[in-house]
């Protein structure tokens, strides 16, 4: 258990879904995170949020939309995805923007666009 | 730019056979080098933090060493069960967030 939990472990979607992931922290962290991780590349920061607050928005398109309603739960809303889209969509948490220890991960959403 | 490289992109040892893996990295302002691991099918596992040049820390067949410019995960003897992917990554810049380099996928045949 890491402390980090994120549903569903897999999700298929076509071009026209609307889904939604969802990430849930009980570590009494104060910053999330949302990452795209694909193949043969790093790890690529999408959103943060601080205190609930978006802090920042890595030129993430538009059919991707962050929700978090509170400093343990946060949502990544999923509509007219491309195939291109499909990867492993992890949450991280940390205590602050600062930790020492770095981010706590989710397990991931593998998502597949067909 | 910031940026974080890892080297190589992937290992194959025997068993008990020692080796080390590289990430050099440029960045405004260090604030912490973090190693991970990641198991297939899984998110990454927080390993290591380094701050400082000449800082080294351990755990188990683990070592991990930070120079100005790139850290080192020294592993030795590995077992099987060390096979995983392991991620550098480093916090810098105005933000502050972490930023990773592509991994090292390690394999290790008994």
């Amino acid at each position: 258990e890491t402390g980090v939990t994120q549903t569903p472990r897999h999700l298929v979607m076509g071009m026209t879904n609307k889904k939604s992931l969802k990430c849930e922290q009980h570590l009494g962290h104060n910053a999330m995170y949302w990452y795209k991780q694909s193949a043969k590349k790093p790890l690529e920061l999408m959103f943060v949020y601080n205190f609930k607050e978006q802090t920042e928005n890595n030129s993430v398109p538009s059919r991707f939309s962050p929700e978090c309603p509170n400093s343990s739960h946060l949502f990544l809303h999923l509509h007219t995805l491309q195939p291109e889209d499909s990867a492993l969509y992890l949450c991280a948490s940390s205590q602050d923007r600062g930790a020492v220890w770095g981010y706590t991960f989710g397990s991931g959403t593998r998502l597949t666009v067909v | 730019e910031d940026q974080v490289t890892q080297s190589p992109e992937a290992l194959r040892l025997q068993e008990g056979e020692s080796s080390s893996l590289n990430c050099s990295y440029t960045v405004s302002g260090l604030r912490g080098l973090f190693w991970y691991r990641q198991d297939p099918g899984k998110g990454p596992e927080f390993l290591f933090t380094l701050y400082s040049a000449g800082e080294e820390k351990e755990k188990e067949r683990l070592k991990a060493t930070l120079t100005k410019k790139e850290s080192f995960l020294h592993i030795t003897a590995p077992k099987p069960e060390d096979s995983a992917t392991y991620l550098c990554a480093v916090r810098g810049g105005s933000q502050g967030n972490l930023i990773f380099g592509k991994g090292t996928k390690l394999s290790v045949k008994p």
